[in-house]
């Protein structure tokens, strides 16, 4: 199984200020053919369902604000928000696609400061 | 606007089988461009998948949860279903259906992508 590592577990963010979360595999999830990472981000609050982010590493998903943005290759992938919105607060995932099981992260829980 | 929209027991006994069903509007589960799925998260915990279904009613279980799961569907009344048998009280969770787009496969041929549209989930837990 391809294990999906989240770090930090929790971080607090100021309003306005930057928010770096980090997602780690155990292998790498690039797909040779599209040399495309299959790896998406998600957003979940509480009560609600996640809602998908970012999906192929770095595509951001319709409706979602460009404060959102997702990097990395192979193994090392990051979600940032440039500028941290009060309804951003959330926990957020990580779920590699690349080979079954499709295993997610532990999440980040993403607070303000 | 597609919804989907999990319904079944809210309590289970040990030892006995955990049905849910997903009624999905707004689009046809015989598209064959999507697949259909279970993801659960235990109380306070993270996201689990359990399987896919296809419209032709193919198959596609977490290996660690195959021996105990089983899916169908009805296209006729847009609702695919999960059977889970023997639970304990580790399945206690939130179990949430989603949809995904046929895009990729994997080399065990398993249908894989990301999870664009979910239902809001409903809470089985596990109790005597």
């Amino acid at each position: 199984d391809i294990v999906m590592t989240q770090s930090p577990d929790s971080l607090a963010v100021s309003l306005g200020e930057r928010a770096t979360i980090n997602c780690k595999s155990s292998q790498s999830v690039l797909y040779s053919s599209n040399n495309k990472n299959c790896l998406a981000w998600y957003q979940q609050k509480p009560g609600q369902p996640p809602k998908v982010l970012i999906y192929w590493a770095s595509t951001r998903e319709s409706g979602v604000p460009d404060r959102f943005s997702g990097s990395g290759s192979g193994t090392e992938f990051t979600l940032t928000i440039s500028s941290l919105q009060a309804e951003d607060v959330a926990v957020y995932y990580c779920q590699q696609y690349y080979s079954t099981p499709s295993l997610f992260g532990q999440g980040t829980k993403l607070e303000i400061k | 606007q597609l919804q989907l929209q999990e319904s079944g027991p809210g309590l289970v006994k040990p030892s006995e089988t955990l049905s849910l069903t997903c009624t999905v509007s707004g689009d046809s589960i015989s598209s064959s461009t999507y697949y259909w799925g279970w993801i659960r998260q235990p109380p306070g915990k993270g996201l689990e998948w359990i399987g896919t279904i296809y419209y032709s009613g193919s198959t596609y279980y977490n290996p660690s949860l195959k021996s105990r799961v089983t899916f169908s569907l009805d296209t006729s009344r847009t609702q695919f279903s999960l059977e889970l048998s023997s639970v304990t009280a580790a399945d206690t969770a939130v179990y949430y259906c989603a949809r995904h787009t046929a895009g990729y496969y994997d080399s065990s041929g398993y249908p894989m992508y990301y999870f664009d549209y979910w239902g809001q989930g409903t809470l089985v837990t596990v109790s005597s």
